[in-house]
């Protein structure tokens, strides 16, 4: 079985270009969550979706995030315009929502380097 | 008082010795709990839950809960070097992270000497 897809792997922009992140999740699973990963603060929420609907998006650093799903198998996450302290590793995760732990499974992940 | 606390190490154990990793956390309603191990420049992947007090055992992991004192540890036992990875302590808090986003720790580094 497929797991999370995540597009690209890897980005190099130069700051105050548009970004956009791409997630496939799990087939069947219907919940989304995007995170963020640095050595700093570690990994950090930043928006979850269940039903394809934003739950929380608490965790968006700024107006300059934004986040869709347009349906079960797809979402992005769009930066505009990016910034140097936006370069992060972007994970994606999915899990069933149903399931007794809800376990959240992660994609591989997008390595974002704003310059 | 950070949400999930980890010792960021790095532990050195031996190869063949049980590796003991540790968290608490500040939500006495948190419910679930996870470990994930991620290796260097990889992914987090999943490797225990846990939401009951108590003990669960899964091939050489073990997860440990123990609500009243807001702990949760992972033990590894035959300890090989292939389990040298950062290990991350995730919990679902009730008051955080959205109903169902998980708050990590973060992590500590496990060393596997041969």
């Amino acid at each position: 079985d497929a797991g999370v897809i995540q597009s690209p792997r890897h980005e190099v922009t130069e700051m105050g270009q548009e970004v956009t992140l791409r997630c496939k999740p799990i087939s069947g699973h219907n919940s989304l969550f995007w995170y963020r990963q640095t050595m700093m603060r570690g990994l950090e929420l930043l928006i979850y979706f269940n039903n394809n609907v934003p739950i929380d998006d608490s965790g968006m650093p700024e107006d300059r995030f934004s986040a869709k799903m347009p349906n079960a198998s797809f979402s992005t996450l769009k930066i505009q315009p990016s910034e140097p302290r936006d370069s992060a590793v972007y994970f994606c995760a999915s899990s069933l929502r149903q399931s007794s732990y809800n376990e959240q499974f992660f994609g591989p992940g997008t390595r974002l380097t704003v310059l | 008082q950070k949400e999930v606390e980890q010792n960021s190490g790095p532990l050195s154990v031996p190869e063949g010795a049980i590796a003991s990793l540790n968290c608490t956390y500040s939500d006495r309603v948190s419910q679930s709990f996870f470990w994930y191990r991620q290796y260097s420049g990889k992914s987090p992947e999943l490797i225990m839950s846990i939401y009951s007090n108590g003990d669960k055992e899964d091939g050489r992991f073990t997860a440990q809960l123990n609500k009243a004192s807001q702990y949760v540890s992972l033990l590894i036992r035959d300890s090989q070097p292939s389990d040298s990875a950062t290990y991350l302590c995730a919990v679902k808090l009730y008051s955080g992270g959205g109903a169902d986003g998980l708050t990590f720790g973060k992590g500590t580094h496990l060393i596997i000497q041969p």
